[in-house]
C-alpha cells in the first residue's frame, strides 16, 4: 500500500529540546515535503526537497532543519523547539501535483 | 504562483449535488487546478486535477472553462462523510510547491 509514515503521532517536549519528527515514503518519489498547519493559518510549506541532497526552504523554514539523505526518508529536525512552533505537522511526497500526506504529527512545545 | 479564491464555506444537506467554485484569474499557461480534501486532523488528499474542459473520475468532477481563470469541483450525491475543507491549488506539475489557501469548509447534513 502507497504510504506516507510519520512518527511519531503525537508529542509533547520543553522548549529547548532537540526533537526530529521521522517521514518515511513507500513510492519512490523524487518530491517530499513538510507542511505545519495552525489554526486560521491553513498548511504552510515549510521545506521541501526535490531529490537526495537538495532541499529548500518553503515559505516557514525559521527553527527547522530537515535533512535527505536517501529518497524514502525526510526528517523534520527542531534543533531549540518554542513554544510557537506548537502546531499539527504533516510530511508529503508529491508526484507532478498529486500529493500524498502522512497522518500528522500533532507537536505540543511547553 | 496564482492565488486562488473559493468560498469559506457552503452548507448541503445528504443527496444533493454540491458545487464549489474556484476563482484563478493569474493562472499560468503550464499550470494545472487539482484540488484536495481534508478532514479535521487528518493530511490533504488528492481528489482530482485538470487542465482544461472536464475531468471525471470515481469521486468527483472537475469543470474548466476556456479561459481556465476559475474551475469548479462537483461533488455528485453528497452524504454526512463528504464534511470536509476543500481546497484548490494551481501548480505546475513538476514545480517546488503547492500552496494550499483556506479552502472552503463543506458541511453536510441530513
Amino acid at each position: 500500500e502507497a504510504q506516507v509514515t510519520q512518527n511519531p503521532r503525537y508529542l509533547i517536549t520543553v522548549t529547548g529540546k532537540k526533537l526530529t519528527v521521522t517521514c518515511s515514503q513507500n513510492m519512490n518519489h523524487e518530491y517530499m515535503s513538510w507542511y505545519r498547519q495552525d489554526p486560521g493559518l491553513g498548511l504552510r510549506q515549510i521545506y521541501y526537497s526535490m531529490n537526495v541532497e537538495v532541499t529548500d526552504k518553503g515559505d516557514v523554514p525559521e527553527g527547522y532543519k530537515v535533512s535527505r539523505k536517501e529518497k524514502r526518508n525526510f526528517p523534520l529536525i527542531l534543533e531549540s523547539p518554542s513554544p510557537n512552533q506548537t502546531s499539527l505537522y504533516f510530511c508529503a511526497s508529491r508526484v507532478n501535483t498529486e500529493a500524498f500526506f502522512g497522518q500528522g504529527t500533532r507537536l505540543t512545545v511547553v | 504562483l496564482a492565488k486562488t479564491t473559493q468560498p469559506i464555506s457552503m452548507d448541503s444537506y445528504e443527496g444533493q449535488e454540491v458545487n464549489i467554485t474556484c476563482s484563478h484569474n493569474n493562472i499560468a499557461t503550464n499550470d494545472y487546478i487539482t484540488w484536495y480534501q481534508q478532514f479535521p486532523s487528518q493530511g490533504p488528499r488528492f481528489i482530482i486535477q485538470g487542465y482544461k474542459t472536464k475531468v471525471t473520475n470515481e469521486v468527483a468532477s472537475l469543470f474548466i472553462p476556456a479561459d481556465r481563470k476559475s474551475s469548479t469541483l462537483s461533488l455528485p450525491r453528497v452524504s454526512l462523510s463528504d464534511t470536509a475543507v476543500y481546497y484548490c491549488l494551481v501548480a505546475l506539475r513538476g514545480g517546488n510547491k503547492l500552496t494550499f489557501g483556506t479552502g472552503t469548509q463543506l458541511k453536510v447534513e441530513l
